[in-house]
C-alpha cells in the first residue's frame, strides 16, 4: 500500500518566519506534487517534481519554493510566510504517467500564519 | 487554461437515496480523469477513466466518462452516512511529453448523507 507522510498535521507560524513542509513517500514513485486546498477553490497545484533535483511551477507557485535531494523526499518552503498562505497543504506521488497509476496523497499539514 | 467545473456544489440527501455528481472539463493533453473521496484528511482515489462510455463500479459507485462531450458522472446507489465527504473530480493531462502529470481539480461537491 502506498504511504505518503507528511511531517506535521498542524503547524503555526508567525508572519514573516521561514517555513518548511516535509513529505516522504516509500513507493519509489518519480513524480512528487504539492497542493494547497482552500474552501471552494479546490486543490491548486504549487510545484512538482517528476525527478531528483528536478521541479516545475504549477499554478500558484509565488511566494513558494521547493527541494527535492532525495527521491523520496519532496520539501515545500514558504520563503517569508504570509496570512495569505494560511491554507491546507496536500503532498502527493505518483510513478511515471505511462503506468497509469493516480496520484496519491498525504493527510495533509494545515498550515496557520498569524 | 484547463478547468474543472463540478456540480452541485453540495448536496443533502436521506439513506437509501441514490444520487449523481457531476464534473466537465476543458484541459489539453487529456489523458485519463479521476474521481477521489475526501472525509478529513486525505483524498482516497476511487476511479480513475481513460475511455468513453465504460462504466467503472466498485460496490455502490460507478462512474462513466464522455470524451465527447467532455464530462463524467459519479453515481452512488443506496447512500450511507459513510458516504458522507467532499467528491473530488480531477483530469490529468501530460505535460511536455514526458513522464511527468499534471492533475486539475474541480472545486469539488460536498455531499451529506442523513440517517
Amino acid at each position: 500500500d502506498v504511504k505518503v507522510t507528511q511531517s506535521s498535521r498542524y503547524l503555526v507560524k508567525r508572519t514573516g518566519e521561514k517555513v518548511f513542509l516535509e513529505c516522504v513517500q516509500d513507493m519509489d514513485h518519480e513524480n512528487m506534487f504539492w497542493y494547497r486546498q482552500d474552501p471552494g477553490l479546490g486543490l491548486r497545484l504549487i510545484y512538482f517534481s517528476y525527478d531528483v533535483k528536478m521541479k516545475e511551477k504549477g499554478d500558484i507557485p509565488e511566494g513558494y519554493s521547493v527541494s527535492r535531494e532525495k527521491k523520496e523526499r519532496f520539501s515545500l518552503i514558504l520563503e517569508s510566510a504570509s496570512t495569505n498562505q494560511t491554507s491546507m497543504y496536500l503532498c502527493a506521488s505518483s510513478p511515471p504517467i505511462w503506468v497509469g497509476q493516480p496520484q496519491h496523497f498525504g493527510d495533509g499539514t494545515r498550515l496557520s500564519i498569524l | 487554461e484547463d478547468k474543472v467545473v463540478q456540480s452541485p456544489l453540495s448536496l443533502v440527501v436521506h439513506e437509501g437515496d441514490t444520487v449523481t455528481l457531476n464534473c466537465s472539463y476543458e484541459v489539453t493533453n487529456f489523458r485519463s480523469l479521476l474521481w477521489y473521496k475526501q472525509e478529513k484528511k486525505a483524498p482516497t482515489f476511487l476511479f480513475m477513466l481513460t475511455s468513453s462510455g465504460i462504466e467503472k463500479k466498485s460496490g455502490r459507485l460507478s462512474s462513466i466518462l464522455d470524451k465527447k462531450e467532455l464530462f463524467s458522472i459519479l453515481n452512488i446507489t443506496a447512500t450511507q452516512t459513510g458516504d458522507s465527504a467532499i467528491y473530488l473530480c480531477a483530469v490529468e493531462a501530460s505535460w511536455d511529453n514526458n513522464a511527468g502529470n499534471m492533475l486539475t481539480f474541480g472545486g469539488g461537491t460536498r455531499l451529506m448523507v442523513k440517517p
